[in-house]
């Protein structure tokens, strides 16, 4: 069936620095990779997303980058803070389709 | 946070008695979502409806059954709690998009 495979599941970084997280999906016909980050205790929210017609998309220090042949797309958060520490997710999903497939989820830690 | 409420937040509850969380939305989405949280696992969706009435299987659906006789009101039943339905409950909703999900604040259920 339809999966999306998410890696590293935890990820921890000096303040300043980089992280990145990778995910893989399975079916070639999704079109939407939104993620979202999840602190302690909230519900998850949307931080970016991008669609299939476009391989790059960056909203301050994050950046999102998806390779359609490959099946992989990424979320790369630049400057790293203590405020990005949170879990974060990857999904997956196509129009006219009604489900969303999440990965299962990267804890990023960013140490002070 | 798309005006989303669930109810209740928090409920411990007996292995064997039905249970009935309750999904609400202002925002007049068509397309409601109940998922549960484990860790390791992300979000796994249960069921979910595209209408009223209308509603579907997910992927852990065994065990739940859903109502939604409203626009904005999804209803997740668990007709005999058991343990490995510990978890956090989160219900979503998209809009004519079908795309982004909104979540509401979590249901943290455990079954003793």
């Amino acid at each position: 069936g339809e999966n999306v495979e998410q890696h590293p599941s935890t990820l921890s970084v000096q303040e300043g620095d980089s992280a990145v997280i990778k995910c893989t999906y399975s079916d070639s016909a999704s079109n939407y990779f939104p993620w979202y980050k999840q602190e302690l205790g909230k519900r998850p929210q949307l931080i970016i997303d991008i669609r299939s017609n476009v391989g790059e998309k960056k909203d301050q220090r994050i950046a999102v980058t998806l390779n359609k042949t490959a099946k992989h797309f990424s979320l790369h958060i630049t400057e790293t803070q203590p405020e990005d520490s949170a879990v974060y997710f990857c999904a997956a999903s196509k129009t006219g389709g009604f489900k969303t497939i999440f990965g299962a989820g990267t804890r990023l830690f960013v140490k002070a | 946070d798309a005006g989303i409420t669930q109810s209740p937040r928090h409920k411990v509850t007996e292995t064997g008695t039905p249970v009935t969380l309750r999904c609400h939305q202002t925002e007049n989405h068509r397309y409601m979502y109940w998922y549960r949280q484990d860790p390791g696992h992300g979000l796994r969706l249960i069921h979910y409806s595209y209408g009223v009435k209308d509603t579907d299987k997910g992927e852990v659906s065994d065990g739940y059954s859903v109502s939604r006789s409203k626009t904005e009101d999804f209803l997740l039943t668990l007709e005999s709690a058991t343990s490995s339905q510990t978890s956090v409950y989160f219900c979503a909703t998209t809009g004519g998009d079908q795309e982004t999900q909104y979540f509401g604040p979590g249901t943290r259920l455990l079954v003793l």
